[in-house]
């Protein structure tokens, strides 16, 4: 079963670079690695997504190295606005081949002035 | 803002009875998940419709069903509540580009919720 393990929590420093990482071992082959972002009281949102390699876009970085079997999400110089939980997301193939997404229980970063 | 939005926001009910909550897909989207998110911790899938169809369920038990509508909107209903159930219930509308192949989670966005209490 596809299963992450995330760093339960991380402190930080306004205008630090940050990095989270993600286990995920039973990843399967054609599956990808979602990143999302979530404040209290809100729905998650998507931060990035990427299959192998590096994926870049505005707010973050993926970096997935070649086994997959782990990713780490950077955020380029947080600010206090950046303090939240953060998920990593795969997948399981379910009956009828079905995707069934598999959150972790994700890393709560807390960024201090 | 996603453009998803959730009814209501807040519900309490008591053990045994019945919920029904509600979701408005962002417009243009075809398919919509539910999770259920316990305090501490992180979504857990309930089930996935795709063009009113489900397609794909988590491990949750009968008496959470669901519909989706010709709009897409969708609703979740939960029979016999228990203790356990008070979470937080989100739902997600995404854009699937047929089930064929499907080997990925289409970037999801998620509503703001329901926060549910059973006493």
């Amino acid at each position: 079963l596809a299963k992450t393990t995330q760093p339960i929590s991380m402190d930080s420093y306004e205008g630090q670079e940050v990095n989270i990482t993600c286990s995920h071992n039973n990843i399967a082959t054609n599956d990808y690695i979602t990143w999302y972002q979530q404040f209290p009281s809100q729905g998650p949102r998507f931060i990035i997504q990427g299959y192998k390699t590096k994926v870049t876009n505005e707010v973050a970085s993926l970096f997935i190295p070649a086994d997959r079997k782990s990713s780490t999400l950077s955020l380029p110089r947080v600010s206090l606005s950046d303090t939240a939980v953060y998920y990593c997301l795969v997948g399981d193939m379910g009956t009828g081949g079905s995707y069934i997404p598999t959150f972790g229980r994700g890393t709560s970063l807390i960024v201090h002035p | 803002e996603t453009g998803v939005t959730q009814s209501p926001t807040h519900l309490i009910k008591t053990r045994g009875q019945q919920v029904t909550l509600r979701c408005s897909s962002q417009s243009g989207h075809n398919t919509v998940s539910w999770y259920q998110q316990a305090l501490g911790q992180g979504p857990q899938f309930i089930f996935q419709y795709y063009r009113e169809e489900e397609n794909g369920r988590g491990n949750f038990p009968p008496r959470f069903s669901g519909l989706q509508f010709p709009n897409y909107s969708s609703e979740l209903n939960v029979n016999a509540l228990e203790l356990d159930d008070s979470a937080l219930y989100l739902c997600a509308s995404s854009l699937a580009m047929g089930l064929a192949g499907r080997n990925y989670q289409e970037t999801q966005y998620f509503g703001p919720g329901t926060r549910l209490l059973v006493l």
